[in-house]
């Protein structure tokens, strides 16, 4: 049962424009959200996070929307590089079920900038 | 402020076999978390530490476990390898892991090859 879902496997977005990547989850309670960066061979490094109490959360280039009546979330990341080619993951933790530390990733998304 | 450190990096096993690894949670951080990832799976939450405890626990069988020292370091050791642990290994440290809005940092992994 794939409680997190990045249903596109890959994205390929032109340098400088915006792409955006989109997470579904089903387990209504997940309330942190989370989208890391991860590179072949190397663990994830954190972008970015969003609590079940917000809906957007902005750091620099990169913003996260939450819609919690749709269990969908978004990264948005303006404008876009190259050096942000990599694999995206969405993952979501629940401090309701007491399992705050555990996270729960999607498949991920395969993000490519290109010139 | 270093980050999580894990070693080895890279490991070839054979079947039968057990192996231990190792991780160094960044200074000040008292939760420690273990994922498995395979190409198959994604990324899996294999169980959680927190003050030498097991705080949670994922699906996999009683062939993985592992510890949790004074430092907050932490070992992993799988016994009986079997083919499919083949994996990157992950290590991710949080300074709690309790508050719902405590962001994971993931070391570099070990790449376990079993033969």
């Amino acid at each position: 049962d794939q409680q997190v879902k990045q249903n596109s496997p890959s994205l390929s977005v032109q340098e400088g424009r915006i792409s955006i990547l989109n997470c579904d989850y089903t387990n209504s309670m997940f309330d942190y959200f989370l989208w890391y960066k991860k590179y072949p061979a190397e663990g994830p490094t954190f972008l970015i996070s969003i609590s079940s109490i917000k809906d957007k959360n902005e750091d620099g280039r990169f913003t996260v929307f939450l819609n919690k009546s749709a269990k969908h979330l978004s990264l948005h990341i303006v404008p876009s590089q190259p050096g942000d080619s990599a694999v995206y993951f969405c993952a979501a933790s629940g401090r309701g079920t007491g399992t705050a530390s555990k996270l729960t990733f999607g498949t991920g998304t395969r993000l490519q900038v290109t010139l | 402020k270093a980050g999580v450190t894990q070693t080895p990096r890279y490991l070839i096993k054979t079947r039968g076999q057990q192996v231990t690894l190792s991780c160094s949670p960044i200074s000040g951080h008292r939760s420690v978390s273990w994922y498995q990832q395979t190409p198959g799976q994604g990324l899996q939450f294999l169980f959680e530490y927190f003050s030498e405890t097991q705080r949670n626990k994922g699906n996999f069988p009683g062939r993985f476990s592992g510890r949790q020292f004074s430092n907050s370091r932490s070992e992993m050791n799988v016994s009986t390898l079997e083919l499919g642990d083949s994996a990157l290994y992950l290590c991710a440290s949080s300074l709690a892991g309790t508050t719902g809005t405590d962001t994971q940092y993931f070391g570099p992994g070990t790449r376990l090859t079993v033969l």
